[in-house]
This record gives C-alpha cells, sequence and structure tokens, in this order.
C-alpha cells in the first residue's frame, strides 16, 4: 500500500493563481482531513470528510473549496491565493470509528506551498 | 471546543536521559488522545492513542503516555532517548475517534550526544 499520497511536494504561486492539491489513498479510509502547519504552530484542520459527496469546514476554511466524488481522493483547492496561504499542506486519512484502528489519522508527506 | 496545551516549545535531553513531554487538555467529556511524532520534512506519525480503558498506554518506538483526568494530562514518556528520537512531538484532542482532531502547538525534542 502506498499509503497517503500527496502532489505536489513543492509549489509556488503568485498572488491570485489558483491551483489544487492532490491527496488520495489507498486503504479505503472513509474519513479524510486537509490541514495546514505554519512555523510554531500545531496542525490546523481546513476541511473534513466522512466519506464521499460529504465534506465539511473546519477551523480555517477561508479561501479553499474541497469535494470528494471518490473515496480514494479528496482535492483541495485554493481559489485565489494569498502570501496568508503560504504553508505546508498535510493530507489524512482514518479508518471507520468503529474498527480497531479507528480515530489513527495516516498522514501524506506534505506540500509546501510559498505564495508571493 | 476542545484545545491543548503543550507547555515547552523546545526541549534537549541527553542520549540516554528519560523524556517527559507535557501536555494539557481543555474538553468536557472523555476524550480521545493522541500523540504524534513528525520527523523533519516528513508527515506526522501516530506514537500512541488513548480512548478508554487502562490509563496507562504503550506506543511505538519504547514510548507510553499516562491519562489523568484529575488533572487534564496525557503527558509522554521515554525511559531512555535515543539520537534518532530527535523530531517534533504533537498532542491531539478528539471528541470522537472519527478522525478530525485538534492539534498542540508541537514541543522539538533535541538530543545532545
Amino acid at each position: 500500500n502506498a499509503g497517503v499520497t500527496q502532489t505536489p511536494k513543492f509549489q509556488v504561486l503568485k498572488t491570485g493563481q489558483s491551483m489544487t492539491l492532490q491527496c488520495a489513498q489507498d486503504m479505503n479510509h472513509e474519513y479524510m482531513s486537509w490541514y495546514r502547519q505554519d512555523p510554531g504552530m500545531g496542525l490546523r484542520l481546513i476541511h473534513y470528510s466522512v466519506g464521499a459527496g460529504i465534506t465539511d469546514q473546519g477551523e480555517v476554511p477561508n479561501g479553499y473549496n474541497v469535494s470528494r466524488s471518490t473515496t480514494e481522493d479528496f482535492p483541495l483547492r485554493l481559489l485565489s491565493a494569498a502570501p496568508s496561504q503560504t504553508s505546508v499542506y498535510f493530507c489524512a486519512s482514518s479508518p471507520d470509528p468503529g474498527t480497531s484502528g479507528g480515530g489513527t489519522q495516516y498522514f501524506g508527506p506534505g506540500t509546501r506551498l510559498t505564495v508571493l | 471546543a476542545q484545545s491543548v496545551t503543550q507547555p515547552d516549545i523546545h526541549i534537549t535531553v541527553s542520549e540516554g536521559a528519560s523524556l517527559e513531554l507535557r501536555c494539557n487538555y481543555s474538553y468536557g467529556a472523555t476524550p480521545y488522545l493522541f500523540w504524534y511524532v513528525q520527523s523533519p520534512g516528513q508527515g506526522l506519525q501516530l506514537l500512541l492513542k488513548y480512548f478508554s480503558g487502562d490509563t496507562l498506554v504503550q506506543g511505538i518506538k519504547g514510548f507510553e503516555a499516562e491519562f489523568k483526568r484529575s488533572q487534564s494530562s496525557f503527558n509522554l514518556r521515554k525511559p531512555s532517548v535515543h539520537w534518532s528520537d530527535a523530531a517534533e512531538y504533537f498532542c491531539a484532542v478528539a471528541r470522537t475517534n472519527a478522525g478530525k482532531s485538534t492539534f498542540g502547538d508541537g514541543t522539538t525534542l533535541t538530543v545532545k550526544p
């Protein structure tokens, strides 16, 4: 299993540009999340999904969109990039809460985004 | 809303010494508690988790943590630190085990030879 994969690993954008950060998992997990990590801070939840077709906002959703058309994929879209969105973005997936692994989040390697 | 406080931003210990990383949480009911480790340039990896039952939980890489409800704490311990333990450690809390957590700001561990 590849686990959770994220592309690209690095990205530089200009203010106002849009882009999509890709996230895929091959563990058949229903739950997926996007976090951002800024220096000296922990991870903050951007958006969350409990299954295909179901998404919800997290702590810092402004400026980001998500959709979940399949169990495997959970892309994060930046609509109009701003310097405040310079960060490292992590995608995570989690098994069904009813299983022994429920609650454990499996993280991708991250995407380092710089907005100029 | 739940919150997590990791009081120590940076800790330095000598190799072979014992380690304790502090974590305090704020949540009205019994939370789901986690410790994750992040090596430089990597994603997070679960060290251990507490959902219920025995308040002393064992994790990977020789780590353990103790849930103390009266102190709202979930401190991470290791009896003898190895140089490879140098990393950033995050405590996290969740209301359910549905994979959506609130993270502390992290503690960076440096290991002296």
